[in-house]
């Protein structure tokens, strides 16, 4: 399976500043999502994104706060925009090499706002 | 309705016993797919096994088996010879429908503990 780096692994990060979270595969995938986990939650999809187009998001999710680029099928971008402590969560990137087969995910950027 | 439910939150194992961890799922669509994943405390999700509603046979990877039973809508992992390492939470997840439906339906997770 694709092997998939996600960067920064962790932040400590100031309310009102935003975080770019980055998602490198080596292999290029058709489908990659974004995913949040807040404490002690499972996931929740956040958006796909699209290569070349803005991303797909999820009902309560929107592009001011969570704006998300694909320039390319190996590479994806996160954004957590105009942070407060309720964005304090596991962020996830996810790839789906083809269609049909399991979703595999990154190490995950676990991010803490003060 | 809850679509996936896991009625663990949490399970206390002796090292090297065997342990099955529950789930069970809603659908009426016949065409669906059921995933474990594993999250260590790092944080990261680590997919271990998958079974298709169209299977024949339960999938097996290793160590980790799936008690897949279909009239009773249920797709149990089991883990044989439990490891120290295998400490972890659980997720049980489904994707219902063919293979363009990409969403994941998750659930709450059950969180394993393995004792020396």
């Amino acid at each position: 399976s694709a092997v998939i780096s996600q960067k920064p692994s962790r932040d400590i990060c100031q309310r009102g500043t935003s975080l770019t979270i980055q998602c490198q595969v080596d292999s290029q995938v058709t489908m990659m999502f974004w995913y949040r986990q807040q404490p002690g939650q499972s996931l929740t999809l956040i958006a796909t994104a699209n290569q070349g187009s803005e991303a797909t998001y999820e009902s309560g999710f929107v592009i001011d706060k969570f704006p998300i680029s694909r320039p390319n099928l190996t590479f994806s971008t996160l954004t957590v925009s105009n942070m407060s402590p309720e964005d304090s969560s596991i962020y996830l990137c996810s790839v789906e090499e083809m269609e049909g087969q399991p979703q595999h995910f990154g190490d995950g950027t676990r991010l803490s706002i003060l | 309705a809850q679509k996936i439910t896991q009625t663990q939150p949490g399970m206390f194992v002796q090292e090297k016993e065997a342990v099955t961890l529950d789930c069970t799922y809603d659908t009426s669509d016949p065409s669906y797919g059921l995933f474990w994943y594993k999250q260590p405390s790092s944080g990261e999700m680590i997919f271990l096994i998958y079974q298709g509603s169209y299977d024949q046979q339960n999938a097996t990877e290793g160590r980790y088996s799936l008690n897949f039973q279909k009239a009773r809508k249920s797709a149990n992992l089991v883990i044989s010879a439990s490891q120290l390492g295998d400490s972890a939470m659980y997720f049980c997840a489904m994707r219902e429908g063919g293979d363009s439906n990409y969403q994941l339906i998750w659930g709450a997770g059950t969180k394993l503990i393995i004792k020396p």
